[in-house]
């Protein structure tokens, strides 16, 4: 069975400092990880994704991502946090399927 | 390209009764999830259907239902309606390939039972 543990339920950082939004997983497989993010009234945008090639996976709008088999972890980076960044966050494991289990979410909020 | 698009966008129904929520698929994609977010929570796989065929479900029960159309459009159905199954329904297209495929997402449509 598959999991996701997102650490924090809610991050608020400044405008222009840096952003981690912690994700761990658990999987029997080797997995795909992806995150996506939510605005508020709007669907879910993929903002990257892992599928076993390089570990450090850049995404959309200055995200990244770096993927530790050993802490199981697939934590989201960002250097510098925009106003527009503030949304709710999803870290998803997927074997590969058809099975996609998200995270609980966490919410980010970026002060002026 | 035209994304994935879902109507209606929100709806009211009451204990009991059915609805029906409508998916169209990203151009191209063959395969389409559906999911429940409940309020403050993460997305909840409920099922998914390939050409026309139930492709996996998650721990929902039978009066969830599902149907795709040969133009990779999709419904779900929902009996007889709880206060619980008030949630925003996400729709995902995709098309399953070598290696790994991610899901599109349409806006979801808000079912509020009463």
């Amino acid at each position: 069975a598959q999991s996701v543990t997102q650490l924090d339920s809610h991050v608020s950082v400044s405008e222009g400092t840096p952003v981690l939004l912690r994700c761990n997983y658990s999987s029997s497989y080797s997995p795909s990880l992806f995150w996506y993010v939510q605005h508020p009234n709007k669907g879910l945008q993929l903002l990257l994704k892992y599928t076993s090639a390089a570990t450090l996976v850049k995404g959309i709008n200055g995200f990244e991502a770096e993927f530790k088999k050993s802490e199981t972890s697939f934590h989201l980076t960002k250097p510098s946090a925009h106003m527009s960044d503030a949304a709710e966050y999803f870290c998803v494991v997927s074997d590969g399927g058809q099975n996609f289990v998200f995270g609980p979410g966490t919410r980010l909020s970026v002060l002026p | 390209e035209t994304g994935v698009t879902q109507s209606p966008t929100h709806l009211i129904k009451t204990r009991g009764q059915q609805v029906t929520l409508r998916c169209s698929s990203q151009s191209g994609h063959n395969t389409v999830s559906w999911y429940q977010q409940a309020l403050g929570q993460g997305p909840q796989f409920i099922f998914q259907y390939y050409r026309e065929e139930e492709n996996g479900r998650g721990n929902f029960p039978p009066r969830f239902s599902g149907l795709q159309f040969p133009n990779y459009s999709s419904e779900l159905n929902v009996n007889a309606l709880e206060l619980d199954d008030s949630a925003l329904y996400l729709c995902a297209s995709s098309t399953p390939g070598q290696g790994v495929y991610e899901q599109y997402f349409g806006p979801g449509t808000r079912l509020t039972v009463t």
